[in-house]
């Protein structure tokens, strides 16, 4: 069981390059999300996507883009990377429900951006 | 808007201590307050998760407690042990349509050996 993965482990763009990060969770979660954790502002959601089909945005998602796959796989995508995304960008999933389950992680990713 | 506000940002201890460490809330409608532990390098480890309609919940040497009127929890580190030292995170769910946790800064814990 190998729960959240995420690939890649890490990235250097340059600054207008394009790529996309990838997540997978094996435990049948509907619900997926992505945060970005940077010094001193802590882990803040990117998106999510409360089941199957549907994606919303959540605090920070000017430049990305996510596309849910299917129920397994959520991905999150940099059009033209900028140095202000420079971070470290964790995929999470959740059974689902009224908010009363907690989220699994994944290891992350560490992407700079120069 | 949720805030979430974690006291001290850093503590260093000797093993053995007992220590608690804070966290605060502005918003009281929350469906669930998590904590979790961050070890350096690695994702997030979902340590213990309290309803909105609990008051405590206890794994092993952790105990965590909500109190929602305050807009407090805590989360209790018995016989603290060099393995204990990570950073502690504690995350707000608000529900609503982000459906997202809202996270504090975290507590950075050293237990010295």
């Amino acid at each position: 069981n190998a729960g959240v993965t995420q690939t890649p482990k890490f990235q250097v763009l340059k600054t207008g390059q394009s790529m996309t990060l990838q997540c997978a969770q094996d435990m049948n979660h509907n619900s997926m999300y992505w945060y970005r954790q940077d010094p001193g502002m802590g882990l803040r959601l990117i998106y999510y996507s409360a089941s199957e089909g549907t994606t919303d945005k959540g605090e920070v998602p000017n430049g990305y883009n996510v596309s849910r796959l299917n129920k397994r796989e959520f991905s999150l995508r940099l059009e033209s990377a900028a140095p202000s995304q420079t971070s470290v960008y964790f995929c999470a999933s959740r059974r689902g429900g009224a908010g009363t389950d907690t989220q699994y992680f994944g290891p992350g990713t560490r992407l700079t951006v120069l | 808007k949720q805030e979430v506000t974690q006291i001290p940002a850093a503590l260093s201890v000797p093993e053995g201590e007992n220590l608690v460490l804070n966290c605060s809330f502005t918003d009281s409608a929350i469906y669930n307050l998590q904590w979790f532990r961050q070890d350096p390098g690695k994702g997030l480890t979902s340590l213990l998760l309290i309803q909105s309609s609990q008051r405590e919940q206890t794994s092993g040497r952790l105990n965590a407690s909500l109190d929602k009127s305050s807009g407090r929890s805590t989360l209790y580190i018995a016989a603290s042990q060099p393995g204990d030292s990570a950073t502690y995170l504690c995350a707000a769910n608000s529900g609503g349509g982000a459906d997202g946790l809202t996270f504090g800064k975290g507590t950075h814990l050293i237990i010295q050996p």
